[in-house]
């Protein structure tokens, strides 16, 4: 199993301009989760998905946008790139039975590092 | 109000010392789980461990250990003889049930450097 893929691994966006983040991971895991890493700082959620066609808002999700068509991908997009969301973005996923994110161990993804200048 | 600490940003240490990563945690709940993540040089985030709130039992895995207290809402990880490879920024989290979904909120991390 190849776990949690991300694509691209860097970017530089101007402002204004727009991305998807990619990420799948072939687990067959039903939630999947997007974070971002500031420089010294912990890990913020900003969207989540428990199962295909299921997203829902996390503590940062200004800005971004997801969907989740299949069990395997979870695309993160940006519309209008902003300076603020200069940071490192990984992807996860977990297996649960329950609805939520629930507190299951999460495999992470490589990581995204995404600057906007 | 729902919070991790991690006071220690950044630690050495020379290899086959001791170590110990604090975690220091707030929430209201009496159901809510623990975990720490380990993030070496290369990026990714590695699981270590997940502990709940009903389960005070230390844990040890080779040269890691944790101490569980709730007494002191303390997760605390300690790295016995830490070897080179340790060295990573280390991640406690803590996850709680709200609005019917489990939330998780991270510290801002623990970065070990092991000296040779």
């Amino acid at each position: 199993n190849a776990g949690v893929t991300q694509t691209p691994k860097f970017r530089i966006l101007k402002i204004g301009q727009s991305m998807t983040l990619q990420c799948t991971q072939d687990m067959n895991h039903n939630y999947m989760y997007w974070y971002r890493q500031d420089p010294g700082m912990g890990l913020k959620l900003i969207y989540y998905s428990v199962g295909a066609g299921i997203t829902d808002k996390g503590e940062v999700p200004n800005g971004y946008n997801v969907s989740r068509s299949t069990t395997e991908d979870f695309p993160l997009r940006l519309e209008l790139a902003a300076p603020s969301q200069t940071s490192v973005y990984f992807c996860a996923s977990s297996y649960s039975w329950d609805r939520g994110p629930s507190p299951d161990t999460q495999y992470f993804g490589p990581g995204t590092r995404l600057t906007v200048l | 109000a729902q919070k991790v600490t991690q006071a220690q940003t950044e630690i050495s240490v020379v290899e086959k010392e001791d170590v110990t990563l604090d975690c220091v945690y707030e929430t209201r709940d009496t159901t809510y789980y623990l975990f720490w993540y380990k993030q070496p040089p290369s990026g990714e985030l590695v699981f270590l461990i997940r502990r709940n709130s009903f389960d005070e039992q230390n844990e040890i895995s080779g040269r890691y250990s944790w101490n569980f207290q709730k007494s002191t809402s303390s997760f605390n990880f300690t790295i016995t003889a830490s070897q080179v490879v340790d060295s990573a920024v280390y991640f406690c989290a803590l996850s709680f049930a709200a609005s019917g979904t489990y939330k998780y909120i991270f510290g801002t991390g623990t970065r070990l450097k092991v000296l040779a």
